[in-house]
């Protein structure tokens, strides 16, 4: 079975200031990798997404995030925050087969102060 | 192209009464998931349908189900109600490759008091 980790739950940044978001998965086999992110009262939206090609993922909204097997993980960046990055975002993991459903972490919740 | 959309997008019900959901995919897409989203255990998936079929089932009780069809539109039904069952319920559609991603609906919002 494949599992997501993000550590901690809130993140705060300044608006203008890097933006790490941490993302560590398990899978016994190959994974793919999403990050979506929910606004208030709304549903997901895709950022980016690895599926085994390049290990660097450029999204939208500026994002971008790495694969790096050796350390399981797949942390979000962005070089600037915005206030308008203010939401939730998911890390998820995925695999092909008959267990293909979306496995995600708890999230964390970014603010970006003025 | 139409996105995924989700009716109703809010819902009040009773305890022990029973609710309908609607979720229309992605035009082309054949695959409809639920999900369910909650402060305490975040998102839980639920079910998935393929071309009618149930594909993949999650751990949850069978007063929660679900059926796709022809047209891919898919039903979650939920009986017997609890006040546990309050959440967000997002639905997701993607075609036949989990690699592409799911795109996700704005969800239901269902209360039961």
């Amino acid at each position: 079975a494949q599992s997501v980790t993000q550590l901690g739950s809130h993140v705060s940044v300044s608006e203008g200031a890097l933006v790490l978001l941490r993302c560590n998965y398990s899978s016994s086999v190959p994974p793919y990798l999403f990050w979506y992110v929910q606004y208030p009262n709304q549903g997901l939206q895709l950022l980016l997404k690895y599926t085994s090609a390049a290990t660097l993922v450029k999204g939208i909204n500026g994002f971008e995030a790495e694969f790096k097997k050796s350390e399981t993980s797949f942390h979000l960046t962005k070089p600037s925050a915005h206030m308008s990055d203010a939401a939730e975002y998911f890390c998820a993991v995925s695999v092909t087969g008959a267990n293909s459903k979306l496995t995600f972490g708890k999230g964390i919740t970014l603010s970006v102060r003025p | 192209k139409a996105g995924v959309t989700q009716t109703p997008r809010y819902l009040i019900k009773t305890r022990g009464q029973q609710v309908t959901l609607s979720c229309s995919p992605i035009s082309g897409h054949r695959s409809v998931s639920w999900y369910q989203q909650t402060p305490g255990q975040g998102l839980q998936f639920l079910f998935e349908y393929f071309s009618e079929t149930q594909r993949n089932k999650g751990n949850f009780p069978g007063r929660f189900s679900g059926r796709q069809f022809s047209n891919s539109r898919s039903e979650m039904n939920v009986s017997t109600l609890e006040l546990g069952d309050s959440a967000l319920y997002l639905c997701a559609s993607g075609p036949d490759r989990p690699n592409y991603g799911y795109t996700f609906g704005s969800g239901t919002r269902l209360t039961v008091v």
